[in-house]
Protein backbone atom coordinates (compact mmCIF):
# COMPACT_ATOMS: atom_id res chain seq x y z
CA UNK A 1 0.00 0.00 0.00
CA UNK A 2 1.13 3.40 -0.29
CA UNK A 3 3.53 4.60 2.35
CA UNK A 4 5.23 8.30 3.57
CA UNK A 5 8.40 7.88 5.05
CA UNK A 6 9.42 10.82 7.10
CA UNK A 7 13.31 11.80 8.32
CA UNK A 8 14.49 12.68 10.66
CA UNK A 9 12.22 10.74 13.29
CA UNK A 10 13.08 13.70 15.86
CA UNK A 11 15.17 16.66 16.17
CA UNK A 12 16.59 18.92 19.16
CA UNK A 13 17.86 22.55 17.66
CA UNK A 14 18.50 25.40 19.22
CA UNK A 15 16.43 28.39 18.99
CA UNK A 16 17.55 30.32 15.88
CA UNK A 17 18.87 27.18 13.80
CA UNK A 18 17.24 26.35 10.52
CA UNK A 19 15.68 22.78 10.27
CA UNK A 20 14.74 20.68 7.57
CA UNK A 21 13.13 17.87 7.27
CA UNK A 22 11.69 15.54 4.60
CA UNK A 23 9.14 12.94 3.33
CA UNK A 24 9.38 10.23 0.55
CA UNK A 25 6.89 7.91 -1.26
CA UNK A 26 7.84 4.47 -3.54
CA UNK A 27 4.48 6.33 -5.53
CA UNK A 28 3.54 8.90 -7.02
CA UNK A 29 1.77 11.88 -4.94
CA UNK A 30 -0.39 14.39 -6.64
CA UNK A 31 -0.44 16.51 -3.85
CA UNK A 32 2.05 16.79 -0.70
CA UNK A 33 0.45 18.76 2.44
CA UNK A 34 2.54 19.41 5.67
CA UNK A 35 0.85 19.68 9.04
CA UNK A 36 1.63 20.71 12.57
CA UNK A 37 0.75 19.01 15.71
CA UNK A 38 0.95 20.24 19.21
CA UNK A 39 0.51 18.08 22.18
CA UNK A 40 -3.21 17.49 23.17
CA UNK A 41 -4.22 19.21 19.95
CA UNK A 42 -5.06 17.67 16.42
CA UNK A 43 -2.79 18.91 13.32
CA UNK A 44 -3.22 21.94 11.73
CA UNK A 45 -2.35 22.24 7.97
CA UNK A 46 0.53 24.39 7.11
CA UNK A 47 1.27 23.79 3.46
CA UNK A 48 -0.37 22.57 0.66
CA UNK A 49 1.48 21.35 -2.22
CA UNK A 50 -0.25 21.03 -5.96
CA UNK A 51 2.52 20.70 -8.23
CA UNK A 52 5.86 18.98 -9.18
CA UNK A 53 8.85 21.56 -8.61
CA UNK A 54 6.50 23.80 -6.95
CA UNK A 55 8.16 25.68 -4.11
CA UNK A 56 5.88 27.44 -1.11
CA UNK A 57 6.31 29.88 1.81
CA UNK A 58 4.49 30.39 5.03
CA UNK A 59 6.25 32.60 7.03
CA UNK A 60 9.86 31.57 8.02
CA UNK A 61 8.38 28.18 6.40
CA UNK A 62 8.96 26.76 3.17
CA UNK A 63 7.85 23.19 1.10
CA UNK A 64 9.01 21.88 -2.27
CA UNK A 65 7.00 19.03 -4.00
CA UNK A 66 9.89 17.00 -5.50
CA UNK A 67 10.42 17.16 -9.30
CA UNK A 68 9.70 13.30 -9.38
CA UNK A 69 6.51 13.72 -7.19
CA UNK A 70 8.04 10.85 -4.61
CA UNK A 71 9.19 13.30 -2.40
CA UNK A 72 9.10 16.75 -0.48
CA UNK A 73 10.97 18.48 2.30
CA UNK A 74 9.74 21.12 4.83
CA UNK A 75 12.57 23.64 6.17
CA UNK A 76 12.09 26.02 9.31
CA UNK A 77 14.21 29.04 9.39
CA UNK A 78 15.27 30.76 12.19
CA UNK A 79 13.18 28.24 14.67
CA UNK A 80 12.27 29.53 17.49
CA UNK A 81 10.35 27.87 20.47
CA UNK A 82 7.07 27.92 19.44
CA UNK A 83 7.99 25.51 16.35
CA UNK A 84 8.00 22.89 19.10
CA UNK A 85 6.03 19.85 17.77
CA UNK A 86 5.17 16.83 15.63
CA UNK A 87 5.78 17.76 11.97
CA UNK A 88 3.35 15.23 9.33
CA UNK A 89 3.66 15.10 5.77
CA UNK A 90 0.56 13.24 3.93
CA UNK A 91 -0.84 12.49 0.89
CA UNK A 92 -4.25 11.72 -0.75
CA UNK A 93 -4.43 7.87 -0.52
CA UNK A 94 -5.01 5.72 -3.57
CA UNK A 95 -9.18 6.37 -3.44
CA UNK A 96 -11.05 9.46 -4.17
CA UNK A 97 -12.61 9.91 -0.94
CA UNK A 98 -9.93 12.30 0.00
CA UNK A 99 -8.93 9.99 2.76
CA UNK A 100 -4.77 11.11 3.60
CA UNK A 101 -1.96 9.01 4.20
CA UNK A 102 0.33 10.44 6.36
CA UNK A 103 4.07 10.20 7.46
CA UNK A 104 5.19 8.98 11.10
CA UNK A 105 6.21 12.34 11.96
CA UNK A 106 9.42 14.41 13.00
CA UNK A 107 9.20 15.43 16.43
CA UNK A 108 11.29 18.54 16.52
CA UNK A 109 12.52 20.21 19.94
CA UNK A 110 13.81 23.76 20.41
CA UNK A 111 16.30 24.74 23.01
CA UNK A 112 16.23 28.60 24.23
CA UNK B 1 -18.43 26.45 18.01
CA UNK B 2 -15.87 27.36 14.79
CA UNK B 3 -13.81 24.18 14.75
CA UNK B 4 -14.33 20.28 14.93
CA UNK B 5 -15.37 19.45 18.61
CA UNK B 6 -14.53 15.96 19.95
CA UNK B 7 -15.41 14.42 23.09
CA UNK B 8 -14.74 12.93 25.72
CA UNK B 9 -11.16 14.14 25.90
CA UNK B 10 -10.05 11.45 27.52
CA UNK B 11 -11.82 7.94 28.09
CA UNK B 12 -10.16 5.28 30.34
CA UNK B 13 -12.04 2.30 30.16
CA UNK B 14 -11.44 -1.53 30.74
CA UNK B 15 -11.00 -4.66 28.33
CA UNK B 16 -13.80 -5.93 27.29
CA UNK B 17 -15.99 -2.79 27.99
CA UNK B 18 -17.66 -0.83 24.80
CA UNK B 19 -17.39 2.91 24.04
CA UNK B 20 -18.27 5.72 21.75
CA UNK B 21 -16.50 8.87 20.81
CA UNK B 22 -18.36 11.84 19.42
CA UNK B 23 -17.48 14.32 16.67
CA UNK B 24 -19.18 17.26 16.03
CA UNK B 25 -17.53 18.31 12.58
CA UNK B 26 -17.95 22.21 11.26
CA UNK B 27 -20.84 23.00 10.00
CA UNK B 28 -21.62 22.83 6.46
CA UNK B 29 -18.96 20.48 5.93
CA UNK B 30 -20.21 17.94 4.22
CA UNK B 31 -17.29 14.98 4.60
CA UNK B 32 -16.04 13.76 7.38
CA UNK B 33 -12.79 11.39 8.90
CA UNK B 34 -11.72 9.34 11.61
CA UNK B 35 -8.45 8.45 12.15
CA UNK B 36 -6.28 6.94 14.80
CA UNK B 37 -2.99 7.97 16.07
CA UNK B 38 -1.27 5.56 18.17
CA UNK B 39 1.66 6.84 20.40
CA UNK B 40 4.65 7.66 18.36
CA UNK B 41 3.15 7.32 15.28
CA UNK B 42 1.31 8.95 12.13
CA UNK B 43 -2.52 9.30 11.59
CA UNK B 44 -4.46 6.10 10.26
CA UNK B 45 -7.37 6.66 8.48
CA UNK B 46 -10.61 4.62 9.51
CA UNK B 47 -13.56 5.71 8.18
CA UNK B 48 -14.81 8.70 5.96
CA UNK B 49 -18.46 9.95 5.72
CA UNK B 50 -19.80 11.93 2.46
CA UNK B 51 -23.31 13.04 2.50
CA UNK B 52 -25.75 10.80 2.08
CA UNK B 53 -23.08 8.13 -0.07
CA UNK B 54 -22.03 5.19 1.98
CA UNK B 55 -19.28 5.19 4.08
CA UNK B 56 -15.68 4.15 3.01
CA UNK B 57 -14.89 2.08 6.25
CA UNK B 58 -11.99 0.37 4.48
CA UNK B 59 -9.55 1.68 7.19
CA UNK B 60 -11.55 -0.08 10.30
CA UNK B 61 -9.40 -2.44 11.60
CA UNK B 62 -11.92 -4.93 13.05
CA UNK B 63 -15.50 -5.86 12.91
CA UNK B 64 -15.62 -4.49 16.71
CA UNK B 65 -15.18 -0.66 14.87
CA UNK B 66 -18.08 1.01 13.70
CA UNK B 67 -19.29 4.49 13.32
CA UNK B 68 -22.01 6.67 12.39
CA UNK B 69 -23.03 9.89 11.13
CA UNK B 70 -26.97 10.66 11.93
CA UNK B 71 -28.24 13.87 9.52
CA UNK B 72 -25.20 14.47 8.32
CA UNK B 73 -23.45 16.14 10.87
CA UNK B 74 -22.52 14.39 14.24
CA UNK B 75 -20.42 11.46 13.69
CA UNK B 76 -19.92 8.48 16.75
CA UNK B 77 -17.14 6.01 16.31
CA UNK B 78 -18.34 2.76 18.43
CA UNK B 79 -15.45 0.45 19.41
CA UNK B 80 -17.07 -3.15 21.10
CA UNK B 81 -15.34 -4.83 23.52
CA UNK B 82 -12.16 -2.98 23.92
CA UNK B 83 -8.70 -4.25 23.59
CA UNK B 84 -5.79 -2.99 24.96
CA UNK B 85 -4.20 -2.35 21.32
CA UNK B 86 -7.50 -0.53 21.02
CA UNK B 87 -5.57 2.70 23.03
CA UNK B 88 -4.50 5.61 20.89
CA UNK B 89 -5.80 9.21 20.39
CA UNK B 90 -9.02 8.93 17.55
CA UNK B 91 -9.08 12.11 15.47
CA UNK B 92 -11.96 13.81 13.46
CA UNK B 93 -11.65 15.91 10.70
CA UNK B 94 -14.20 17.44 8.63
CA UNK B 95 -13.93 18.97 4.90
CA UNK B 96 -15.96 21.38 2.82
CA UNK B 97 -15.42 21.37 -0.84
CA UNK B 98 -11.56 20.97 -1.31
CA UNK B 99 -10.85 17.82 0.57
CA UNK B 100 -7.63 18.05 1.27
CA UNK B 101 -8.11 20.85 3.51
CA UNK B 102 -8.76 18.96 6.34
CA UNK B 103 -9.62 20.31 9.60
CA UNK B 104 -8.64 18.38 12.93
CA UNK B 105 -10.41 18.04 16.05
CA UNK B 106 -8.63 18.18 19.41
CA UNK B 107 -9.07 14.17 19.50
CA UNK B 108 -10.24 11.49 21.96
CA UNK B 109 -7.61 10.11 23.80
CA UNK B 110 -8.72 6.54 24.84
CA UNK B 111 -6.53 3.93 27.42
CA UNK B 112 -7.66 0.62 27.53
CA UNK B 113 -6.63 -0.56 31.26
Amino acid sequence: GQQLNQSPQSMFIQEGEDVSMNCTSSSIFNTWLWYKQDPGEGPVLLIALYKAGELTSNGRLTAQFGITRKDSFLNISASIPSDVGIYFCAGPGSSNTGKLIFGQGTTLQVKP
Amino acid sequence: GAGVSQSPSNKVTEKGKDVELRCDPISGHTALYWYRQSLGQGLEFLIYFQGNSAPDKSGLPSDRFSAERTGGSVSTLTIQRTQQEDSAVYLCASTGQRTDTQYFGPGTRLTVL
